[in-house]
């Protein structure tokens, strides 16, 4: 059963930073690129970024740039967002999401499995 | 980043058909087949509802249809049920700065 599980969320005081982990089963994770997005209280779905199979390739939304990065280890079977100086703006449920295809690797082919989130709230 | 433009609610009665739009430009909707809807019910998370335009994922009843013209991808879900209320999202894969880029969704109604 594919399966991915968000860890990692809380309340955080505005700059300060958190890490929020994603663990994968039921399929090769190694084999799948995957995604971060999140969604404000009462808004849309905001994608934050994506990273290749094999951790090579990363892509960020222009909003978390140099403040949030994506990264991976296969043999854990566990995807990660560090997120730094954080603002008010990052309050969000933060989801996981697998990339449709495996090869070739390209950054969007659709997102087919998806996490239950994980909720970061930052407040002071 | 522009997110790509839904409507903000459509309706519908319950046998009835209803489409989404979602309009962006020639450097994401426009420019790849590329395009994705996905369903939101309240407090869960997306799923997937349509891939590459037009495609349905295996157990996704074919009551979902997707198409594209342009810059502007669509969404009809026909025979409206009430379990369809629910937010829909368009999004699509983005070439100039490389990323995806979502709508800002639609809350579909089932009267």
């Amino acid at each position: 059963q594919v399966h991915l599980v968000e860890s990692g969320g809380g309340v955080v005081q505005p700059g300060r930073s958190l890490r929020l982990s994603c663990a994968a089963s039921g399929f090769t994770f190694s084999r799948y690129g995957m995604h971060w997005v999140r969604q404000a209280p009462g808004k849309g779905l905001e994608w934050v970024a994506v990273i290749s199979y094999d951790g090579s390739d990363k892509y960020y939304a222009d909003s978390v740039r140099g403040r949030l990065t994506i990264s991976r280890d296969n043999s854990k079977n566990t995807l990660y967002l560090q997120m730094n100086s954080l603002s008010s703006d990052d309050t969000a449920v933060y989801y996981c999401a697998r990339d449709r295809l495996t090869t070739p690797w390209d950054y969007y082919y659709g997102m087919d499995v998806w996490g239950q989130g994980t909720t970061v709230t930052v407040s002071s | 980043q522009s997110a790509l433009t839904q409507p903000a609610s459509v309706s519908g009665s319950p046998g009835q058909s209803i489409t989404i739009s979602c309009t962006g430009t020639s450097s994401d909707v426009g420019g790849y087949n590329f395009v994705s809807w996905y369903q939101q019910h309240p407090g869960k998370a997306p799923k997937l509802m349509i891939y590459d335009v037009s495609h349905r994922p295996s157990g996704v009843s074919d009551r979902f249809s997707g198409s594209k013209s342009g810059n502007t991808a669509s969404l009809t879900i026909s025979g409206l049920q009430a379990e369809d209320e629910a937010d829909y999202f368009c999004a699509s894969k983005r070439g100039f700065s490389p990323g995806v880029v979502f709508g800002g969704g639609t809350k579909l109604t089932v009267l």
